[in-house]
């Protein structure tokens, strides 16, 4: 099984809403990421877990909170969004953080 | 910020033909990768190749690195209208991988 899975696939929130963005995989993978992208750009680098424990935080807004749970979960909780948020969110994992990342489809935020 | 930049930065060509897209990359590097993305969707691994390699195939897929001009090229032969798609390189530095800003590709049927 080399699949991510992404959940929700699209969201649409407030500035003072609360909501979470899930990530799961089952490769046994030891490094999880979060990324950024709007459109027509790369992907940012937002988080890196590596064994469960943050590892890299890319001087991301406290508004966006990362949580792994346990190896094969990662979560990002959402908090008093800006419309400037609004953006895919690819979640990714790898055997080694040098290697071959494999992304989930992604969430599409959409701030209001 | 980015290390990797990719030209060209659009490249629209025929069902048929070949498509070249190529990469530099400033840092010394142990591999490097390249992903396509379809419209909206995840980054999908092409292909990875080490330092110590050269070229490296993978179907109608061809990678070459240069380390002595930190450059790649990914050459897709014999195009079809399912590979219009984003491509982008990227190379690790520590627990990173650094994206290249892309190359939009379009295949006309």
């Amino acid at each position: 099984d080399t699949e991510v899975t992404q959940t929700p696939k699209h969201l649409v929130m407030g500035m003072t809403n609360k909501k979470s963005l899930k990530c799961e995989q089952h490769m046994g993978h030891r490094a999880m990421y979060w990324y950024k992208q709007k459109a027509k750009k790369p992907p940012e680098l937002m988080f890196v877990y590596s064994y469960e424990k943050l590892s890299i935080n890319e001087s991301v807004p406290s508004r966006f909170s990362p949580e792994c749970p346990n190896s094969s979960l990662l979560n990002l909780h959402l908090h008093a969004l800006q419309p400037e948020d609004s953006a895919l969110y690819l979640c990714a994992s790898s055997q080694d953080p040098s290697e071959t990342q494999y992304f989930g489809p992604g969430t599409r935020l959409l701030v209001l | 910020s980015q290390q990797g930049e990719e030209d060209p930065q659009a490249l629209s060509i025929q069902e048929g033909e070949n498509a070249t897209m190529n990469c530099s990359y400033k840092t010394s590097i142990n591999n490097l990768q390249w992903y396509r993305q379809n419209s909206g969707r995840g980054l999908v691994h092409l292909i990875l190749i080490r330092s110590n390699e050269r070229e490296k195939h993978s179907g109608r897929l061809r990678v070459t690195l240069d380390t002595s001009k930190k450059s790649s090229s990914l050459l897709i032969t014999a195009s079809r209208a399912a590979d219009t798609a984003s491509y982008f390189c990227a190379t690790p530095s520590g627990s990173r991988l650094t994206f290249g800003e892309g190359t939009q590709l379009t295949v006309n049927p």
